[in-house]
Formats: C-alpha cells, sequence, structure tokens
C-alpha cells in the first residue's frame, strides 16, 4: 500500500477558481512534507515544503497545510489559472532514511476558460 | 540555482538498441543523483540511488546490467539503457542533491524514451 495518498484523483475547474487538494501519509517517523506541480512531459517542480513543526506554507497563489498529528496535507490553489493546469504530487521523507522520497500518485488539475 | 538539465529530452529507438541519458546539475555539485522512472498517470518510482566515484545502488526489480548508471563526476550522472526493448519505453527523470542541503532533491525536465 502506498504510503502516500491523494485525492482527487483528477479534477476540471474553471478559470479563477479555487480548489483544493488532499494529501494523507502513512510515513513515519515524520520528516517533511513537499508539494511539486509536474507539466505534462516536464520534471517536478517544487512549490512548497513543510516541516514538523510548520502548519502553513504559501508560494504566490499556492497554499500548502500540514497537519503532522492527522497526517494530513492540503495544497489550495487560488485563482486558477489556464497555467495551473498540471500534476501536482506530494511527496513525503521520512527521518533517518531522507534520500528515499515516498510519492504520491498526483491529482491531475484541469483549468478550463 | 539548483538546476538540473537532462539529454536528450526525447529518443526513439529501435528495439535492441542502447540509449544514454545524461543528468547534469548545472549550478551545484551533487554528491548523490538519483534515477526515477514515471509510466503514463503513475507517480515517479526511483529506480536507482547514484554516488560520485561508486556504484549505484538499485531498487529492487531494477536490472542493474541493463540499466546502467555511470556517476564519473560532482555534476554529470548518465543512465544507459541497454538492448532496449518496448516496455523500456517510458519517462526517465533524474534528481540531485545538493551536498550538504539534507534530503532537498532538485528535478531533472526529463527524458521521454520510446522504444519501437
Amino acid at each position: 500500500k502506498n504510503q502516500v495518498e491523494q485525492s482527487p484523483q483528477s479534477l476540471i475547474i474553471l478559470e479563477g477558481k479555487n480548489c483544493t487538494l488532499q494529501c494523507n501519509y502513512t510515513v513515519s517517523p515524520f520528516s517533511n512534507l513537499r508539494w511539486y506541480k509536474q507539466d505534462t512531459g516536464r520534471g517536478p517542480v517544487s512549490l512548497t515544503i513543510m516541516t514538523f513543526s510548520e502548519n502553513t506554507k504559501s508560494n504566490g497563489r499556492y497554499t500548502a497545510t500540514l497537519d503532522a498529528d492527522t497526517k494530513q496535507s492540503s495544497l489550495h490553489i487560488t485563482a486558477s489559472q489556464l497555467s495551473d493546469s498540471a500534476s501536482y504530487i506530494c511527496v513525503v521523507s521520512a527521518l533517518y532514511n531522507d534520500y528515499k522520497l515516498s510519492f504520491g500518485a498526483g491529482t491531475t488539475v484541469t483549468v478550463r476558460a | 540555482g539548483a538546476v538540473v538539465s537532462q539529454h536528450p529530452s526525447w529518443v526513439i529507438c529501435k528495439s535492441g538498441t542502447s540509449v544514454k541519458i545524461e543528468c547534469r546539475s548545472l549550478d551545484f555539485q551533487a554528491t548523490t543523483m538519483f534515477w526515477y522512472r514515471q509510466f503514463p498517470k503513475q507517480s515517479l518510482m526511483l529506480m536507482a540511488t547514484s554516488n560520485e566515484g561508486s556504484k549505484a545502488t538499485y531498487e529492487q526489480g531494477v536490472e542493474k546490467d541493463k540499466f546502467l548508471i555511470n556517476h564519473a563526476s560532482l555534476t554529470l550522472s548518465t543512465l544507459t539503457v541497454t538492448s532496449a526493448h518496448p516496455e523500456d519505453s517510458s519517462f526517465y527523470i533524474c534528481s540531485a542533491r545538493v551536498s550538504g542541503s539534507g534530503n532537498e532533491q532538485f528535478f531533472g525536465p526529463g527524458t521521454r524514451l520510446t522504444v519501437l
């Protein structure tokens, strides 16, 4: 069973609207959690990174939250743009094994005009 | 900073031939580089971890004789897919870890391999 589960698998939103993506993880002991944006045919690009003590991190119109107690994270996209169409991947790393990243399957976001 | 490049960005080859993919850290030195494979609509799967000057560590189920990895310098790692077959067609992504940065990995743009 994957240690990082994302939902929904995909979603379609209208330009200008907001959306929230979810990530649940079981990786333990927890080190940090990252959200990446991956455009089609490109490598992942980091959006945010949060450690145990952080519960929110923003990067422009992207805001990530982390609840380390419930092992849940969310990525909120505000005022979506067509360029936000991509796959968003939640990645968690564990203490003492920090080079091995646990990847979620990603949420594919499609923004329509 | 922290830019990782890959070359080529895409390649098409005949079954049975070998293909080499380069991964370079452009503005930093990377003691460790990673190679991932990503099939359509799936997440990245770690294939191997490459440390400069030493043999690569392969994940379970990844054939080391088929996927040859060379990390000859702190800025270059290569992945050679030997005797490629159609099932090797995939998106190959490398990442590089900055020395002393903890576990921050920077990903390359990927290489699309299509084996006919």
